[in-house]
């Protein structure tokens, strides 16, 4: 049974640009949620996703967004990336509230 | 947004000591309690989901506690080894903000 997977592992982009994260949930789990890592931090929520609709959201800007698919996959999209943007992005997937399983994140650099 | 304080920041013991670590969280609306264990170049991993005030959960050599009115959870782990070398995370799921807040974490190293 794969557990929670993420792509890419790794990725370069510039100032304005943007950034699309992919998850895939753990087999059996309905809910995704999102967070962000910076350096000696730990991890933010930034949104999560039940049945196809952001259902909590935390302290992020609207460059922020998601989507979750049928099949219960999801993305995460970054607008106008800021420096500040640089961090690793953390996916978790759980049967609704139930513990969170995590996947081994994207490593977002913003040069 | 809930203030979560993990102590101490770092912890660096021998092989064989015991050790613990403190969260603090706040106590209104509470829901849960959620410990994870983060090592280098892995996922973080569940250990603990904690409910009840008073609660003890126990795996191998890690224990947890849980005071709900005084807002604080203890992570114990006995007779620490090199593989228990990882960043411990606390998380509270408060039902006003119905998500997971993350402490800053307590980094261990355990030295052979």
């Amino acid at each position: 049974d794969a557990g929670v997977t993420q792509s890419p592992t790794h990725l370069i982009k510039t100032r304005g640009q943007q950034v699309t994260l992919r998850c895939s949930p753990k087999s059996g789990h309905d809910t995704v949620s999102w967070y962000q890592q910076a350096l000696g931090q730990g991890p933010q929520f930034i949104f999560q996703y039940y049945e196809e609709e952001e259902r909590q959201r935390g302290n992020f800007p609207d460059r922020f967004s998601g989507h979750q698919f049928p099949n219960y996959s999801s993305e995460l999209n970054v607008n106008a990336l800021l420096l500040g943007d640089s961090a690793l992005y953390l996916c978790a997937s759980s049967l609704y509230a139930d513990t969170q399983y995590f996947g081994p994140g994207t490593r977002l650099t913003v040069l | 947004i809930l203030n979560v304080e993990q102590s101490p920041q770092s912890l660096h013991v021998q092989e064989g000591d015991s050790t613990n670590f403190t969260c603090s969280f706040p106590s209104s609306n509470f829901y849960a309690l959620h410990w994870y264990r983060w090592e280098t170049a892995k996922s973080p991993e569940a250990l603990f989901v904690m409910t009840l005030n008073g609660d003890e959960k126990k795996k191998g050599r890690i224990s947890a506690t849980l005071n709900t009115k005084e807002g604080y959870s203890y992570l114990y782990i006995k007779g620490s080894q090199p593989e228990d070398s990882a960043t411990y995370l606390c998380a509270p799921y408060s039902g006003s903000a119905r998500q997971l807040t993350f402490g800053s974490g307590t980094q261990l190293t355990v030295l052979p």
